[in-house]
């Protein structure tokens, strides 16, 4: 079986730093994706891990720890755009890329 | 027209009703995806195309039926659909089915069943 964990919502003030922990127990892991999913939009993609240490793209960083089945994600500096859904997903190595994605994070970003 | 494209971007229909979602990636990518994304529950994968061969069939029930005529376009037919089937309707699409490639994700289709 699989198991995808994330907080279900979290807030924080503009400026701020947040992190966003994921957890998982998968068997076939080959990868974590971080996407990010604006209401009523399309996700779109900020992350991808596979080997464990530290991923850093501007004001946004991912973490993976492949021993722990554990991941983060760290936005930096927030601000108000920033206020999204985020979403944890899972890349199995079943002879083809098949992501499994945990429930999305809700991260509300105030003043 | 860029990335990944879907139509119409809100259905409504009764159960007898039978429709179709269509999904256009204008990306050169060779695989393609449906998801379904429910309140409150991860995105679910249903189907995956290869190269217009499906590859992954998720357990899906019959009254879903994807098409996929060449490797840009894939369609979702559906025919007596559930109330307990409305969602959001994600198309994605990859460079291949392999490796690490992100997905690029289509904007969905809000369906609603009465």
């Amino acid at each position: 079986g699989q198991n995808i964990d994330q907080p279900t919502e979290m807030t924080a003030t503009e400026g701020a730093i947040v992190q966003i922990n994921c957890t998982y127990q998968t068997s076939g892991f080959n990868g974590l994706f971080w996407y990010q999913q604006h209401a009523g939009e399309a996700p779109t993609f900020l992350s991808y891990n596979v080997l464990d240490g530290l991923e850093e793209k501007g004001r946004f960083s991912s973490f993976l720890s492949r021993s722990k089945g554990y991941s983060y994600l760290l936005l930096k500096e927030l601000q108000m755009k920033d206020s999204a859904s985020y979403l944890c997903a899972v890349k199995k190595d079943t002879g083809f890329q098949k992501l499994v994605f945990g429930t999305g994070t809700r991260l509300l970003v105030s003043p | 027209e860029t990335g990944v494209t879907q139509t119409p971007r809100h259905l409504v229909m009764g159960m007898t009703n039978k429709k179709s979602l269509k999904c256009e990636q204008h990306l050169g990518h060779n695989a393609m995806y449906w998801y379904k994304q429910s309140a409150k529950k991860p995105l679910e994968l249903m189907f995956v195309y290869s190269l217009e061969e499906r590859v992954e069939n998720n357990s899906v029930p019959s009254r879903f039926s994807p098409e996929c005529p060449n490797s840009s376009h894939l369609f979702l037919h559906l025919h007596t659909l559930q109330p307990e089937d409305s969602a959001l309707y994600l198309c994605a699409s990859s460079q291949d089915r392999h490796a690490a490639n992100e997905q690029f994700f289509g904007p969905g289709t809000r369906l609603t069943v009465l």
